[in-house]
C-alpha cells in the first residue's frame, strides 16, 4: 500500500518562482492537510480539505493556495516563493467518520527558498 | 486559540524510562495524539488516549491524561537506542479532525 505520497522530496527555488506540491492517497480518505514544520515550532496548519472540490483555511494559509479537484489529490501552490516559505512540507489525510480516525502522513517536501 | 506545549529535549540512559511531558490549551480536545518522527521521515502514530479515559497502556507506551491540569504524558519503558526520535503530542480540534501540534521533544538515548 502506498498511503500517502508527496511528490517531489526535494525542491530548491529563487524567490519569485512558483511550484506546485502534489499529495497522493490512496485510501479512500475524505480528508486531507497540508502542514509545514519548522524547527522548534512544531508543524502548523496551512489549508485542508474535507472533500473533493472544497478547501479551507488552516492557521497559516497565506502565500499558498490548494486545490482538490480529484478526491485522491491535494495540490498546494506556491504563486511567489519567499525565503519564509524555506521549510519541510507534509500532507496528511484521513477518514471522515465519527470515533478515532487516524491521520497518515507522507514522507515530507523539503523546500529551500534562496 | 489553541496552543500545544512540550519541552524541546530530553535525555536518557538506554533501560531507563523516558517521560515526555505535553499541555494544552483547548478543553474540547476529543482527542490526543502521541507522533514519533524519525530523521528525514514523516510522523508515525504512536497512540492516541480519547478525552474520557485517564491512562492508557500499549506496550512500553503509557499515556496518562489529567484533564483538570490539560496534562498529557508519554512514558516509554524501557528505553531503546531505536526510540530517539522526536516525539509531537497533538490534539484534535474542528469539525475537520484538524491537528495542533506541539513544538516535538527531541528524545536522546544514550548508551
Amino acid at each position: 500500500n502506498a498511503g500517502v505520497t508527496q511528490t517531489p522530496k526535494f525542491r530548491v527555488l529563487k524567490t519569485g518562482q512558483s511550484m506546485t506540491l502534489l499529495c497522493a492517497q490512496d485510501m479512500n480518505h475524505e480528508y486531507m492537510y497540508w502542514y509545514r514544520q519548522d524547527p522548534g515550532m512544531g508543524l502548523r496548519l496551512i489549508h485542508y480539505s474535507v472533500g473533493e472540490g472544497t478547501t479551507a483555511k488552516g492557521e497559516v494559509p497565506d502565500g499558498y493556495n490548494v486545490s482538490r479537484l480529484k478526491k485522491q489529490n491535494f495540490l498546494l501552490g506556491l504563486e511567489s516563493a519567499a525565503p519564509s516559505q524555506t521549510s519541510v512540507y507534509f500532507c496528511a489525510s484521513s477518514y471522515s467518520r465519527s470515533g478515532n480516525t487516524e491521520a497518515f502522513f507522507g514522507q515530507g517536501t523539503r523546500l529551500t527558498v534562496v | 486559540g489553541e496552543d500545544v506545549e512540550q519541552s524541546l529535549f530530553l535525555s536518557v540512559r538506554e533501560g531507563d524510562s523516558s517521560v515526555i511531558n505535553c499541555t494544552y490549551t483547548d478543553s474540547s480536545s476529543t482527542y490526543l495524539y502521541w507522533y514519533k518522527q524519525e530523521p528525514g521521515a514523516g510522523l508515525q502514530l504512536l497512540t492516541y488516549i480519547f478525552s474520557n479515559m485517564d491512562m492508557k497502556q500499549d506496550q512500553r507506551l503509557t499515556v496518562l491524561l489529567n484533564k483538570k491540569d490539560k496534562h498529557l504524558s508519554l512514558r516509554i519503558a524501557d528505553t531503546q537506542t531505536g526510540d530517539s526520535a522526536i516525539y509531537f503530542c497533538a490534539e484534535r480540534v474542528g469539525s475537520a479532525r484538524q491537528l495542533t501540534f506541539g513544538s516535538g521533544t527531541q528524545l536522546t538515548v544514550l548508551p
